[in-house]
């Protein structure tokens, strides 16, 4: 299975400061024959399900406010919230989706400072 | 608008069943895949599998065969997760999500863009 790990657990970001959230993959999740990083990161406020946020490591969903960027290819990842709003405090994931079984990673949760 | 319904919360002794429900609407269920995602009290996310909605085919991750069963009723554009002889340790939210497009060449190869709002199985004496 491919194993995902994100760092940090959690951290806590003034309004309107930058918040990166890292996720690593155990192999890499870039298929070769279309060029694309099969991660997806998803958002998951108390009480609702995970929302997507980002696809393809870097497609951003429709919707999805533009201060949301996400980076990154074979391993290593990177999600961006550039200026952080009160609304962004939540768990956020990351997921591959390059082989069974699809794996999270445990999760980022992230608070205002 | 596309969503998932999902059924109501269910409180369970062990050893019963449990059938859960995640009814479609706003796109044509059988054009693609539908995923089943647990999460445990206060947990991350674990993917239990997926199912083919247009064959009936489904995958279940390793942890989730034997008790775990994915249905469909393509009549109604509903997905279901059965599962039985229930143990305290399945206690927890069970999400359906839309997966991706089926016809193309490997479709369960997808992120889950529209999730169901969960539904909770608790399972107690």
């Amino acid at each position: 299975d491919i194993v995902m790990t994100q760092s940090p657990d959690s951290l806590a970001v003034s309004l309107g400061e930058r918040a990166t959230i890292n996720c690593k993959s155990s192999q890499s999740v870039l298929y070769s024959s279309n060029n694309k990083n099969y991660l997806a990161w998803y958002q998951q406020k108390p009480g609702q399900p995970p929302k997507l946020l980002i696809y393809w490591a870097s497609t951003r969903e429709s919707g999805v406010p533009d201060r949301f960027s996400g980076s990154g290819s074979g391993t290593d990842f990177t999600l961006t919230i550039s200026s952080l709003q009160a609304e962004d405090v939540a768990v956020y994931y990351c997921q591959q989706y390059y082989t069974t079984p699809f794996t999270f990673g445990p999760g980022t949760k992230v608070d205002i400072k | 608008q596309v969503q998932l319904v999902q059924s109501g919360s269910e409180l369970k002794k062990p050893g019963a069943s449990v059938k859960v429900s995640c009814k479609a609407s706003g796109y044509t269920f059988t054009n693609y895949a539908l995923n089943w995602v647990r999460q445990a009290p206060g947990q991350g996310l674990e993917w239990m599998g997926w199912i083919n909605t247009n064959t009936g085919n489904p995958t279940y991750a390793q942890g989730f065969t034997g008790r775990f069963v994915f249905s469909l009723d393509t009549s109604v554009s509903t997905a279901y997760l059965q599962i039985s002889s229930l143990k305290a340790e399945d206690t927890a939210v069970y999400y359906c999500a839309r997966g991706g497009p089926l016809g193309t060449a490997n479709p369960g190869y997808y992120y889950m863009d529209v999730w169901g709002k969960g539904t909770t199985v608790t399972v107690s004496s």
